[in-house]
């Protein structure tokens, strides 16, 4: 099965920095991308979905990089809040694909 | 607001036993999946349904089976339980192309 791949992290960073995070897909026939956000011992939740020409929410912005296979998350102004783990999900549009999810990178915002 | 609802939300079943981990959702999606999550290896695929009736194999199906009867359901049973199978267990479902909507997860512990 297609693979997607993370930096697994952990990325500790102070409050107030700019985070990025990457992510890379072999499925060049993938349609649908989605950054979610997981807390410990909680389930998946999404963030944003991810668009071909870029989409922002708030302090949240998501790129598509159809050409290179690569997805990207930028946090900035982090917040304590933002510590979690961001998985990186992969789909295709046809009923028998199923979602592909990365294994996640951590983040640990600090004081 | 939408629904996946698992079952149990703590699990403690014997070496040998069958395991019934129920999931249900109220969307009306015709897509839904049981991953594991283990630390270090991310979300696994066990299986997934894509309609009523309907099942494929995961990336691990092993020692697991599935049943989907009715489009709310799709449960996941452990023919014979094993202590390799102590994990959280993640339910989701989607409509094709969107958003993928997780229960709250069930964490067994096989003793």
């Amino acid at each position: 099965r297609k693979e997607v791949e993370q930096d697994p992290g952990p990325f500790n960073v102070p409050e107030g920095a700019t985070v990025a995070f990457n992510c890379t897909y072999s499925n060049s026939a993938s349609q649908s991308f989605f950054w979610y956000r997981q807390d410990c011992r909680k389930e998946p939740k999404l963030l944003m979905s991810v668009y071909s020409s870029g989409n922002e929410d708030g302090r949240f912005t998501a790129q598509l990089n159809r050409a290179s296979q690569y997805i990207s998350l930028l946090i900035r102004d982090s917040k304590l809040s933002d510590s979690a783990t961001y998985l990186c999900v992969v789909s295709g549009n046809s009923g028998n694909t199923p979602l592909v999810f990365g294994k996640g990178t951590r983040l640990s915002v600090i004081a | 607001d939408v629904k996946v609802t698992q079952s149990s939300r703590y699990l403690v079943k014997r070496t040998g036993e069958k395991v019934f981990l129920e999931c249900v959702q109220d969307m009306d999606h015709e897509n839904m999946f049981w991953y594991r999550q283990d630390p270090g290896l991310g979300l696994r695929l066990i299986y997934f349904s894509y309609d009523v009736k309907m099942k494929e194999k995961g990336d691990i199906p092993e020692g697991y089976s599935v049943s989907r009867e009715k489009k709310e359901r799709f449960s996941l049973i452990l023919e014979s339980a094993s202590t390799n199978q102590t994990s959280m267990y993640l339910c989701a479902s989607l409509e094709q192309g969107a958003e993928a909507f997780f229960g709250q997860g069930t964490r067994l512990t096989v003793v």
